[in-house]
């Protein structure tokens, strides 16, 4: 079964500065990885994915991810925080390895809170 | 708007109260799903429904009983919770998790 570690619990940065959060999988052969958002007191949003083709992936708010099949890592970065982006983050990856009904299900990770401070 | 319609947003329930969480998609996902989010703790799947049917039930009390009527609606049945029940609860839909799940906006609830 497919596991997800969300290194860091929790992330504080100042505005503007850079940021990563770090996620490793269990090895597989075929996943497709995801990050999610959550903002306080809401449900997760799809922030980004990777399926296929270009290992980095982009979202429409400046994040960006990079699949690294080698290290099993799916990392999300942004070159500039922004208060608005404290938030709760978490990775996720689909097995597409595991049969029956188990196909495709989603395994999360901890979550990574993520504190931008003026 | 995600897809994904709970409601109540928000329950306010004594222990001895009977409730029901309601989730709702139009996606034409064919599997849906609920989620435990309690403070400072993992997000835990409780259930899982393919095709109206319940594929997974990791280890739930049963004072929490899910039904999923056809593949649009999916709903937590709750009855004389205890305190530590209270929290988040997420559904989810999805196409078989392929390209991710689409959540629901949850419900907070508080057990009194």
């Amino acid at each position: 079964a497919q596991s997800v570690t969300q290194l860091d619990s929790q992330v504080p940065v100042f505005e503007e500065a850079p940021v990563e959060l770090r996620c490793n999988y269990s090895s597989s052969v075929s996943v497709y990885l995801f990050w999610y958002v959550q903002y306080p007191n809401q449900g997760l949003q799809l922030l980004l994915k990777y399926l296929s083709g270009s290992t980095l992936v982009e979202s429409i708010n400046g994040f960006e991810a990079e699949f690294n099949k080698s290290q099993t890592s799916f990392h999300l970065r942004k070159p500039s925080v922004h208060i608005s982006d404290t938030a709760e983050y978490f990775c996720a990856v689909s097995d597409l390895n595991a049969g029956g009904t188990s196909y495709g299900k989603l395994t999360f990770g901890q979550g990574t809170i993520l504190t931008v401070h003026p | 708007e995600t897809g994904v319609t709970q409601t109540p947003r928000h329950l306010v329930m004594g222990m001895t109260n009977k409730k029901s969480l309601k989730c709702e998609q139009h996606l034409g996902h064919n599997a849906m799903y609920w989620y435990k989010q309690s403070a400072k703790k993992p997000l835990e799947l409780m259930f899982v429904y393919n095709f109206k049917e319940q594929t997974e039930n990791n280890s739930v009390p049963s004072r929490f009983s899910p039904e999923c009527p056809n593949s649009s609606h999916l709903f937590l049945h709750l009855h004389t919770l205890q305190p530590e029940d209270s929290a988040l609860y997420l559904c989810a839909s999805s196409l078989r998790g392929i390209y991710g799940y689409t959540f629901g906006s949850g419900t907070r609830l508080t057990v009194v």
